[in-house]
């Protein structure tokens, strides 16, 4: 049972635009909702993360927006460069869920120059 | 410092034929985790220890994995009998704790021919 959905599968964005990735979660016992990032033949690097009763985090070009009430919250990548071109993973952890994480998907991100 | 590091970085191996895989987590890191990640998939939960407490197996998708971790540091997964739906690369996360930041090694690609 995938209980973190993200989308989309893929996106194709201009130098300067902004990706946004979505992911929804249905066990509300998740207390921590980190983001990450996947170069080829990489691990998984954490990117940012946030906790429920926050509801926007930035750190340099990237802000999680999250919704509690909609047991949403999505990552938006600000003035995106082709550097920025990766899989990135939304995650969920915590609580009676269990200590490990449940990730999404994945959303394979192109940045054109 | 150093982060987490996995061993072999790619390992092919012939159906039925036993594999380990090592990792060794972050320096003082107490929690340590074991995900799959399999072509085009995104990351699946395996296992995960923390201390000397009684490692979470649940992931596990039969009895031909297991998993031990020596002296608190070193943990070794091993595949018995391994079937070709085990390819896939296999990562190693640690963290200070349960509640906090996990960090990925590089992953092991497993293939089974």
């Amino acid at each position: 049972q995938q209980q973190v959905k993200q989308s989309p599968q893929s996106l194709i964005v201009q130098k300067g635009g902004i990706p946004i990735i979505n992911c929804a979660y249905e066990n509300t016992a998740f207390d921590y909702f980190p983001w990450y990032q996947q170069f080829p033949g990489k691990g998984p690097a954490l990117l940012i993360a946030i906790r429920p009763d926050v509801s926007e985090k930035k750190e340099g070009r990237f802000t999680i927006s999250f919704n509690k009430s909609a047991k949403q919250f999505s990552l938006h990548i600000m003035d995106s460069q082709p550097g920025d071109s990766a899989t990135y993973f939304c995650a969920a952890f915590g609580g009676a869920a269990g200590n490990k994480l449940t990730f999404g998907g994945g959303t394979r991100v192109l940045v054109k120059p | 410092g150093a982060g987490v590091s996995q061993s072999p970085s790619n390992k092919v191996t012939e159906k039925g034929k036993d594999v380990e895989l090592r990792c060794d987590p972050i320096s003082g890191h107490t929690a340590l985790y074991w995900y799959r990640q399999s072509l085009g998939q995104g990351l699946e939960f395996l296992i995960y220890f923390q201390g000397n407490s009684a490692p979470d197996k649940s992931g596990l998708p039969s009895d031909r994995f297991s998993a031990e971790r020596t002296g608190g540091s070193v943990s070794t997964l091993t595949i018995q009998r391994t079937q070709q739906e085990d390819s896939a690369v296999y990562l190693c996360a640690s963290s200070l704790s349960l509640a906090v930041e996990q960090y990925f090694g590089p992953g092991t690609r497993l293939t089974v021919t």
